[in-house]
């Protein structure tokens, strides 16, 4: 089975651009989490999506936001781009994400450059 | 907030020997779960080991293990054996609730340990 794909896997904006970041996950996980990791960073905690509604959102200005498709795949937006939103953007996928032992499963990521 | 903290921010090993990797951790929930991920230079985020809270018993995978110290708030990572497929960026981390009462999970990571192994 193919683990969690994200598209594309590198990307170069301009600042105030806005940009779209693609996740499908794991056959049969419902639940898609986003993380941004800056360089030398661990990952941050941006959303997760479960059955196509919010279900959680980090300390992340309203330029972020996402959505969840009925096949489980998500979006990640990012409007009027900063220099700051450059980083490395993981998707993570689980099964339903309400149980704390559920593992999530990462993508390869994606990789926006803001100049 | 809660917090998780690994101190060190490089280490290296030779191939074949062992090392452990510290991870501290803050928490106010009864029952938690605790995860290493290894991020190889290909940046793909893996998981290595989980650990379970309400279990004494310290988990381990092939030649991962952990030493789970729950008065502490210790999980450190031991790899014996080394191998040069090692060499990674590994990331302690915490699940934790995203909003008090509620019933939906998000990790908290360190900031991670550069792992070199040498040949």
């Amino acid at each position: 089975d193919a683990g969690v794909t994200q598209s594309p896997t590198h990307l170069i904006k301009t600042r105030g651009q806005q940009v779209t970041l693609r996740c499908s996950p794991i056959s049969g996980h419902k639940s898609v989490s986003w993380y941004q990791q800056v360089l030398g960073q661990g990952p941050q905690f941006i959303f997760q999506y479960y059955e196509k509604e919010e279900r959680g959102r980090g300390n992340f200005p309203d330029r972020f936001s996402a959505r969840q498709f009925p096949n489980y795949s998500s979006e990640l937006n990012v409007n009027a781009l900063l220099l700051g939103d450059s980083a490395l953007y993981l998707c993570a996928s689980s099964g339903t994400g309400q149980q704390g032992w559920e593992t999530q499963y990462f993508g390869p990521g994606t990789r926006l450059l803001v100049l | 907030a809660q917090t998780v903290t690994q101190s060190q921010p490089e280490m290296s090993v030779q191939e074949a020997e062992t090392v452990t990797l510290s991870c501290t951790y803050d928490t106010s929930e009864s029952n938690y779960y605790l995860f290493w991920y290894k991020q190889p230079p290909s940046r793909q985020m893996i998981l290595v080991i989980r650990q379970e809270a309400y279990k004494q018993q310290n988990a381990t995978e092939n030649r991962f293990s952990v030493n789970f110290q729950k008065a502490a708030k210790s999980f450190s990572l031991k790899i014996s054996d080394s191998q040069l497929g090692d060499t990674a960026m590994y990331f302690c981390a915490n699940h934790q609730l995203i909003n008090s009462g509620g019933s939906n999970y998000k990790l908290t990571f360190g900031k991670g340990t550069l792992l070199t192994v040498n040949p």
